[in-house]
C-alpha cells in the first residue's frame, strides 16, 4: 500500500517562508507523479494551489511556488499572510491510481 | 464559471446502496476526467475513483474495488459513483472534482460535497 507522507504540523510567521513536503513510500518523487497541492480552510473544500509539480493556477497568489526538493515535492510559502492559514495537502499520480498525504496543518503565528 | 454540485447523499444501513451526482455545468463536461475524493469527519481527503472524459478509463482506490463504480452522462452534463455494500467507514464527505482535461492527472476544480453517513 503506497503511503504519501507530510508533515503533520508547522508553524510560519506573517511574513515569513515555510516550506511543506509530500514524500512517497515508492521513493523520490519526480515530475511523473505530477503533485498537486491543495488548500483547505475549515468548513470549506479544498481549493487547487499547484499542479504538475511547479504550476500555479490562475487564483492562486504568487507566494505559492511548488518544486521538487531532495528526492520530494514541495511547497513554498513566501511571505505568509494571516489567511495562509489552513491545512494543506498534496496529491501524487501513480499511473491511474492516486494517492493523498495526510495534510499539513500549517499555523501562522 | 465552473460549478459542480453534488447530491445524493444521506444516512444508509451498513449493507446497503446509494447514488451519488455531480451536476456540472460552465465547461465541456465530455473533454474533462473527472474524480470522487472523501473525507471523513476530521480526517483528511482519499481519493476515491476517477473517469476519463470519454468514459473510457477508470480507476478506483483499492477499498472500494467491486463495490464502487463511477460513470458520466455527458448528455446531462453528470457524474456519478454508485456505491454498493457499504460500510461504516465509508461514512465521509463526498466530493467531486475536475480534472484539467480528458487524460490529466491534474486537478482544478472541487464541489461542495454531499455527506453520506452509515449507520444502523
Amino acid at each position: 500500500q503506497t503511503v504519501v507522507t507530510q508533515e503533520p504540523s508547522l508553524t510560519v510567521s506573517p511574513g515569513g517562508t515555510v516550506t511543506l513536503t509530500c514524500a512517497s513510500s515508492t521513493g523520490a518523487v519526480t515530475s511523473g507523479y505530477y503533485p498537486n497541492w491543495f488548500q483547505q480552510k475549515p468548513g470549506q473544500a479544498p481549493r487547487a494551489l499547484i499542479y504538475g509539480t511547479t504550476n500555479r493556477h490562475s487564483w492562486t497568489p504568487a507566494r505559492f511556488s511548488g518544486s521538487l526538493l531532495g528526492g520530494k515535492a514541495a511547497l513554498t510559502l513566501s511571505g505568509a499572510q494571516p489567511e495562509d492559514e489552513a491545512e494543506y495537502y498534496c496529491l501524487l499520480y501513480y499511473g491511474g491510481a492516486r494517492v493523498f498525504g495526510g495534510g499539513t496543518k500549517l499555523t501562522v503565528l | 464559471e465552473v460549478q459542480l454540485l453534488e447530491s445524493g447523499g444521506g444516512l444508509v444501513q451498513p449493507g446497503g446502496s446509494l447514488r451519488l451526482s455531480c451536476a456540472a455545468s460552465g465547461f465541456t463536461f465530455s473533454s474533462y476526467a473527472m474524480s470522487w475524493v472523501r473525507q471523513a469527519p476530521g480526517k483528511g481527503l482519499e481519493w476515491v475513483s476517477t473517469l476519463r472524459g470519454s468514459g473510457s478509463g477508470t480507476y478506483y482506490v483499492d477499498s472500494v474495488k467491486g463495490l464502487f463504480t463511477i460513470s458520466r452522462d455527458n448528455s446531462m452534463n453528470t457524474l456519478y459513483l454508485q456505491m454498493n455494500s457499504l460500510r461504516a467507514e465509508d461514512t465521509a464527505l463526498y466530493y467531486c472534482a475536475k480534472h484539467r482535461g480528458s487524460t490529466s492527472p491534474d486537478l482544478d476544480f472541487w464541489g461542495q460535497g454531499t455527506l453520506v453517513t452509515v449507520s444502523s
